[in-house]
């Protein structure tokens, strides 16, 4: 029973550059959510897809767009890069929203 | 109001000894208290969660204690190993809202 998988695992980038990042959820659940883990810091929610939609947004600016898929695959998208998006990425998934959630190992984003 | 607060943000104990993690939250709608664990490298892990209508689970080695008058909760770890040697976040939820973390608290366990 495959767990949640993201890739890439690591990933460099420099500034004004935009990334893509995926995400595969555990099987049998259809809900997917994003979290940007700083060093040294708690997870914070970025956002949450369920039935191809966004229905959750923490308090991230429009730079961080998302995208579910039919297959409940997800993507996450930030634009304009800063220094301060440098983070671990983690992707969440559950069932019907409902807790609990199981998360990825997460993509090491470095920019520089 | 959406805080969740952790204390200590880092813990040396020795083998077989008792590991206490405390949280603290304002926001009386969440319904819901998970303790992840983390190691280096790795995505948070779920341990153990707990519903405000109970004062105490427990897990194996693992406590959670419910402190709903408080607005309190904590994570007791029994005996521990160094293999529990982990960053551990507790976390609460709302029906319908987000999963809020605390910040962290590392947890030493020496041989």
């Amino acid at each position: 029973d495959a767990g949640v998988t993201q890739s890439p695992t690591h990933l460099i980038k420099t500034r004004g550059q935009q990334v893509t990042l995926r995400c595969s959820p555990k099987s049998g659940h259809d809900t997917v959510s994003w979290y940007q883990q700083a060093l040294g810091q708690g997870p914070q929610f970025i956002f949450q897809y369920y039935e191809e939609e966004e229905r959750q947004r923490g308090n991230f600016p429009d730079r961080f767009s998302g995208h579910q898929f039919p297959n409940y695959s997800s993507e996450l998208n930030v634009n304009a890069l800063l220094l301060g998006d440098s983070a671990l990425y983690l992707c969440a998934s559950s069932q019907n929203r409902v807790q609990p959630q199981h998360f990825g190992d997460g993509t090491r984003l470095s920019i520089l | 109001q959406q805080q969740v607060k952790q204390s200590p943000q880092s813990l040396i104990v020795q083998k077989g000894g008792i590991s206490i993690i405390n949280c603290a939250y304002e926001n009386t709608a969440f319904d819901y208290f998970p303790w992840y664990q983390q190691f280096p490298g790795k995505g948070p892990a779920l341990l153990i969660a707990i519903r405000p209508d109970v004062s105490e689970k427990k897990e194996g080695r693992f406590t959670i204690s419910f402190n709903k008058s408080a607005k309190q909760f904590s994570l007791h770890i029994m005996d521990s190993q160094p293999g529990d040697s982990a960053t551990y976040f507790c976390a609460a939820y709302q029906e319908g809202g987000k999963l809020i973390f605390g910040q962290g608290t590392t947890l030493q366990v020496k041989p």
